[in-house]
């Protein structure tokens, strides 16, 4: 079972323009979300995370959106920047330094 | 910092035959976890090593197995190979419990022929 989703596979974006990253989830129990980027031959790096006592969190251009009511998560990343242009994953967890449940992943293009 | 590092970094074997993955974590973390990225598909998670101990396994047949040496590093084996588990290993580390994320090694690409 998929608990956490995203369902769009790629997403393609003007340079300077906001890219919103989407995902959802479905076990209630979770309570740590992040994102991560990952460049092809290259292991997933840490983007930024929210816990589930908050709704949003910033980190420079990436703002990480939660809505725990619709179980739902997003990335915002303003101005995006051709570099940006990788994989990000979703992940979850329901433990502080449990496993942690990723999602598919959104190709992003950032077109210059 | 070292980070985290993998061997080998590819890796062709034929099916039904056995192989062990490598992984070395950073300095200081004593948690392990292994993925599997196979093509298309996100990361599945395989197992959790922390302290020596297994914490946790995904849905993975018990072919899949490893184990975490006293210096943290652990080792991924994989019996009887199936031309499925042709995919990306990915090893990561985390000091238990972390503010952040895992950080995770640049894996090992597995293919089975």
């Amino acid at each position: 079972d998929q608990q956490v989703k995203q369902n769009s596979p790629s997403l393609s974006v003007q340079e300077g323009r906001i890219s919103i990253l989407n995902c959802d989830y479905t076990n209630s129990m979770f309570d740590y979300f992040l994102w991560y980027k990952k460049y092809p031959a290259e292991g997933p790096t840490f983007l930024i995370s929210i816990s589930s006592i908050k709704d949003k969190n910033e980190d420079g251009r990436f703002t990480v959106f939660l809505n725990k009511s619709a179980k739902h998560l997003s990335l915002h990343i303003v101005p995006s920047q051709p570099g940006d242009s990788a994989v990000y994953f979703c992940a979850a967890s329901a433990e502080y330094g449990n496993k942690l449940v990723f999602g598919a992943g959104t190709i992003l293009r950032v077109k210059s | 910092e070292a980070g985290v590092t993998q061997s080998p970094t590819h890796l062709i074997k034929t099916r039904g035959q056995q192989v062990t993955l490598r992984c070395s974590p950073i300095s200081g973390h004593t948690s392990v976890y292994w993925y599997q990225q196979a093509l298309g598909l996100g990361l599945q998670f395989l197992l959790w090593y922390d302290e020596g101990e297994e914490r946790n396994r995904g849905n993975f047949p018990p072919r899949f197995s490893g184990r975490q040496f006293p210096n943290y590093s652990s080792e991924l084996n994989v019996n009887a190979l199936e031309l499925e588990d042709s995919a990306l290993y990915l090893c990561a580390s985390s000091l238990p419990p972390e503010s952040g994320g895992y950080t995770f090694g640049s894996g090992t690409r597995l293919t089975v022929v």
